[in-house]
């Protein structure tokens, strides 16, 4: 088990620019979640997958935010045209369910995005 | 709308006591799932404990326990023998049961712990 992995773990951008942020979950596990947390704050849904399904999108993911699950396994994270706004900590976390059984969601270190 | 309030944003305990933090939820649903996680700082947020409402028993995790109280939507932590490794944000988070998905987060509390 080599845990939740994210890349970059820092991204400092201008205003404007798209980046994108990938993460590997635990390799067994099927579903993948993205959230947001801002200072102070706790985390904040995004979005999550089932394999590579999109299960799910919160209202705050607006149409400059695309994520995806190709294949089931890695997913990326995609900001276009990024605010002031967006600078925040993403945190992806994994976890194995099986139809109504809910495993606990193994977090990553998170990426950090800063907009100049 | 589910919500989960931690009213504490910060709270300090000495070495080797114990503290204990708060968390109301609310919620019209019946088969839920609560959790307190922990956030060093600038570290993975990792899982502390979990309780599953349909269990009456609280939860524990070694020095970790809580107290569910379903009627009054209240989930508080107590952490006995605090250790200096203790001291980071704890987040208390709602799960609705069932094949949904997504945690309900607090604001979290910052704690403290002094030598």
């Amino acid at each position: 088990d080599t845990g939740v992995s994210q890349d970059p773990r820092h991204k400092i951008t201008k205003r404007g620019q798209n980046v994108t942020f990938r993460c590997d979950p635990i390799s067994e596990h099927n579903r993948l979640y993205w959230y947001r947390q801002t200072l102070g704050q706790g985390p904040e849904f995004l979005t999550y997958f089932q394999n590579e399904a999109q299960l799910e999108k919160s209202r705050l993911l607006s149409d400059r935010f695309s994520a995806e699950r190709p294949k089931g396994s890695f997913s990326t994270l995609e900001i276009q045209r990024t605010e002031q706004g967006d600078s925040a900590m993403y945190l992806c976390a994994s976890s194995l369910n099986w139809g109504v059984s809910n495993q606990p969601q193994h977090f990553g270190d998170g990426t950090r995005l800063s907009i100049l | 709308a589910q919500t989960v309030t931690q009213s504490q944003p910060e709270m300090s305990v000495q070495e080797a006591e114990t503290v204990t933090l708060s968390c109301t939820y609310d919620t019209s649903e019946s088969d839920y799932y609560l959790f307190w996680y922990k956030q060093p700082p600038s570290r993975q947020m990792i899982l502390v404990i979990r309780q599953e409402a349909y269990k009456q028993q609280n939860a524990t995790e070694n020095r970790f326990s809580v107290n569910f109280q379903k009627a009054a939507k209240s989930f508080s932590l107590k952490i006995s023998d605090s250790q200096l490794g203790d001291a980071a944000m704890y987040f208390c988070a709602y799960l609705i049961g069932g094949s949904q998905g997504n945690l309900i987060f607090g604001k979290g509390t910052k704690l403290s712990v002094k030598p």
